[in-house]
């Protein structure tokens, strides 16, 4: 699986967007990008995944760029409560033998 | 529904006990896997399972064995704890696609279990 980049720290003011990056430059075609969350110390959660088009759900959406180098999880409008280690993740769909693997994240800190 | 479900949440080992980390998963999911988490680090996968009677190791299976009997559950052995196996472990599931046939990559987790190791 590609190898993922994400800046280890990031602040937003409570109700603005928040974009999270993630370079991913040696994705390959059939390699998907996951965003997970992990908040305190709680089990991660699954937020959203896309191949090359952008993906949109109630929880957030996700930009990939072009050429698929890189990606933006964007929060619309971050609250406390989106306070959180974010996880971006590449791997192939359907890979059984390699479940995701987890680096360091982004840890995101929501300010009122 | 409960999803996944560790016990116990938190656990107090002497070096050289031995114990078991249970999980069980309410989705009918195929696939399971262990995964540790250690103080300001990422999650590294331990083992993981496609399926019942079916498993194999991740990045850090030394100190751990894994069975998978049934399709609901998937307990985590420690042998012969030591003080570097003091972590945070979560077990997680995921489903297959109805119409890929293939995993989602979508994982479900339990709220972790708390193992430190004296």
């Amino acid at each position: 699986d590609a190898k993922t980049t994400q800046p280890p720290s990031m602040d937003c003011a409570e109700g603005r967007a928040a974009n999270l990056p993630c370079n991913h430059s040696t994705i390959s075609g059939n390699e998907y990008v996951y965003w997970y969350r992990q908040i305190h110390s709680q089990g991660p959660q699954y937020i959203i995944h896309g191949l090359k088009n952008n993906e949109t759900n109630e929880m957030a959406s996700l930009i990939i760029t072009e050429d698929r180098k890189s990606s933006t999880l964007i929060l619309p409008h971050a609250t406390l409560r989106d306070t959180a280690v974010y996880y971006c993740i590449v791997r192939v769909l359907g890979n059984a033998g390699n479940m995701l693997t987890f680096g360091g994240g982004t840890r995101l800190m929501v300010k009122p | 529904n409960a999803g996944v479900t560790q016990t116990p949440k938190f656990q107090v080992l002497k070096t050289g006990q031995s114990m078991t980390l249970q999980c069980a998963q309410d989705m009918n999911h195929e696939y399971m896997s262990w995964y540790r988490q250690d103080p300001g680090m990422g999650l590294r996968l331990i083992h993981y399972s496609v399926g019942a009677g079916i498993t194999d190791q991740g990045e850090v299976p030394n100190g751990y064995n894994v069975s998978r009997s049934t399709t609901e559950d998937f307990p985590l052995r420690l042998l012969s704890a030591a003080p570097s196996q003091t972590s945070v472990y979560f077990c997680a599931s995921s489903g297959i696609g109805t119409v890929t046939g293939n995993p989602t990559g979508e994982l479900f987790f339990g709220e972790g279990s708390r193992l430190t190791v004296l």
